[in-house]
C-alpha cells in the first residue's frame, strides 16, 4: 500500500511569490491535514479537509489556503511568501477526521525555502 | 490554550543505557495522546496512542505510560537505531464535532555505539 506522496520534496522561492504544495494520501484516506514544522515552533496545524471540506483550521493568517479535490487528494497554497515561511511543510492523512485516537500518517513532507 | 511540553530537548546514551522521556501536558477533555518517531528527512511514524491515566503501551524497546498530567516513553537497552526526534502530541475537544492535535517539539535522542 502506498503511503502518503508530497510534491514536490524541496522548493526554493523568493519573497512575494506565491508556492502551491501538492499532497496524495494514502488510498481510502479522506482525511488530509497539513502542518509546517520549524525548529523554533516544532509541529504547528494549519488546517485539515476531509471530504472536500475544511473541518478545522489553525492559528495561520489568510495567506495559507487549501483545498481538497474529490480523490481526496489535497493542494496547499502560501501566497505573498514572506522569509518566515521557510519550513518543512507535513501532510498527513487518515481514514476519519476527528476518530479517538485516529493516527496519523505522514508524508515525507515539502521543504520550501524562501530566499 | 492546549499546551504540549517535552524533556529533555535532547538527549545522549550510550548503546544499552536505559531512559525515559518525559511529555507534560495541559488540556481540557484529552481525548488521546500520542507519541511518533521522526527520523532526519522523514515525516513522523505513528509509535502508540494512549487513551486513559494507567494505560501503558510497548513496543520492541519502548513502552509508553500515561497519567492525568504527564506521559513517559522508557527506552530499554537502546540501540543506535533508535536515535530519532521523538514527538508527543495530545488530541483534545475544541468545539462543535472538532477536534484539535497539539505537538510538543520534540526530544532529540542519540544513541551512541
Amino acid at each position: 500500500k502506498a503511503g502518503v506522496t508530497q510534491t514536490p520534496r524541496y522548493l526554493i522561492k523568493t519573497r512575494g511569490q506565491q508556492v502551491t504544495l501538492s499532497c496524495s494520501p494514502i488510498s481510502g484516506h479522506r482525511s488530509v491535514s497539513w502542518y509546517q514544522q520549524t525548529p523554533g515552533q516544532g509541529l504547528q496545524f494549519l488546517f485539515e479537509y476531509f471530504s472536500e471540506t475544511q473541518r478545522n483550521k489553525g492559528n495561520f493568517p489568510g495567506r495559507f489556503s487549501g483545498r481538497q479535490f474529490s480523490n481526496s487528494r489535497s493542494e496547499m497554497n502560501v501566497s505573498t511568501l514572506e522569509l518566515g515561511d521557510s519550513a518543512l511543510y507535513l501532510c498527513a492523512s487518515s481514514l476519519v477526521s476527528g476518530g479517538a485516537g485516529e493516527k496519523l500518517f505522514f508524508g515525507s513532507g515539502t521543504q520550501l525555502s524562501v530566499l | 490554550e492546549d499546551q504540549v511540553t517535552q524533556s529533555p530537548e535532547a538527549l545522549r546514551l550510550q548503546e544499552g543505557e536505559s531512559s525515559s522521556l518525559n511529555c507534560s501536558y495541559t488540556v481540557s477533555g484529552l481525548r488521546g495522546l500520542f507519541w511518533y518517531r521522526q527520523d532526519p528527512g522523514k515525516g513522523p511514524e505513528f509509535l502508540f496512542t494512549l487513551y486513559s491515566a494507567g494505560e501503558e503501551k510497548e513496543k520492541e524497546r519502548l513502552k509508553a505510560t500515561l497519567t492525568k498530567k504527564e506521559s513517559f516513553l522508557h527506552i530499554t537497552a537502546p540501540k543506535p537505531e533508535d536515535s530519532a526526534t521523538y514527538l508527543c502530541a495530545v488530541q483534545a475537544y475544541s468545539g462543535g464535532s472538532n477536534y484539535k492535535l497539539t505537538f510538543g517539539k520534540g526530544t532529540l535522542l542519540t544513541v551512541n555505539p
